[in-house]
């Protein structure tokens, strides 16, 4: 089958750093998104990763492990504007997107 | 990239009755996709648009309850019908362009609740 597990929720503080896990279990990979969504709005793209290690754009990380079927986005410095659903997505060798549940991030002052 | 204009934003409809939900991009795209995103979870893929065929429908979703156009290649449209409270969701548009590693852009979203 196909799966793609995240966190549910998770809460972290102003100025801190927050990493949230994805792991997937697909039919191919041909790469890995990470997407924001802040409630009531269409999801926005963060990142991208289809190779093993790290991509790193501004105060956010993404990490892809194929291997270990295993991805995480690291948030530093972050700020109440952060609060926010983040959703890891992989898209399969017939190029479709399947998407975890989403992890909902609170920061707290 | 590409900018996506989805309407209406949101709409209240009573139940039985049949709502068109329309996605205009600026540039032309091969892949249009339909979403539903209910309360709290994550995407679901309605159907693949496809320009001058059927679309593709995921398990769980028929033509008839979910009827897709796509005349050209910047236009779709998504039809919600006979609709009851259950299909009360938001309901997005996506496209991807050419390439492996484009991401999926996203139209607005449009919030419909049945009553």
């Amino acid at each position: 089958g196909q799966n793609i597990d995240q966190p549910t929720e998770m809460t972290a503080t102003e100025g801190a750093i927050v990493q949230i896990n994805c792991t997937y279990q697909t039919s191919g990979f041909n790469g890995l998104f990470w997407y924001q969504q802040h409630a009531g709005e269409a999801p926005t793209f963060l990142s991208y990763n289809v190779l093993d290690g790290l991509e790193e754009k501004g105060r956010f990380s993404s990490f892809l492990s194929r291997s270990k079927g295993y991805s995480y986005l690291l948030l530093k410095e972050l700020q109440m504007k952060d609060s926010a659903s983040y959703l890891c997505a992989v898209r399969k060798s017939n190029y479709q997107l399947i998407w975890g549940a989403g992890t909902k991030l609170i920061i707290k002052p | 990239s590409a900018v996506i204009s989805q309407k209406p934003s949101r709409d209240i409809c009573q139940r039985g009755t049949s709502l068109t939900i329309q996605c205009q991009v600026d540039s032309q795209v091969t892949m249009m996709f339909w979403y539903r995103q209910q309360p709290g979870q994550s995407l679901t893929l309605i159907a693949t648009a496809n320009q001058g065929s059927e679309a593709t429908y995921e398990s769980g979703f028929v033509i008839d309850k979910f009827p897709i156009s796509r005349p050209n290649l910047t236009f779709s449209t998504l039809t919600v019908s006979n609709m009851s409270p259950e299909d009360s969701s938001i309901y997005l548009c996506s496209v991807e362009m050419a390439g492996v590693n484009t991401e999926a852009f996203f139209g607005q979203g449009t919030r419909l609740t049945v009553v």
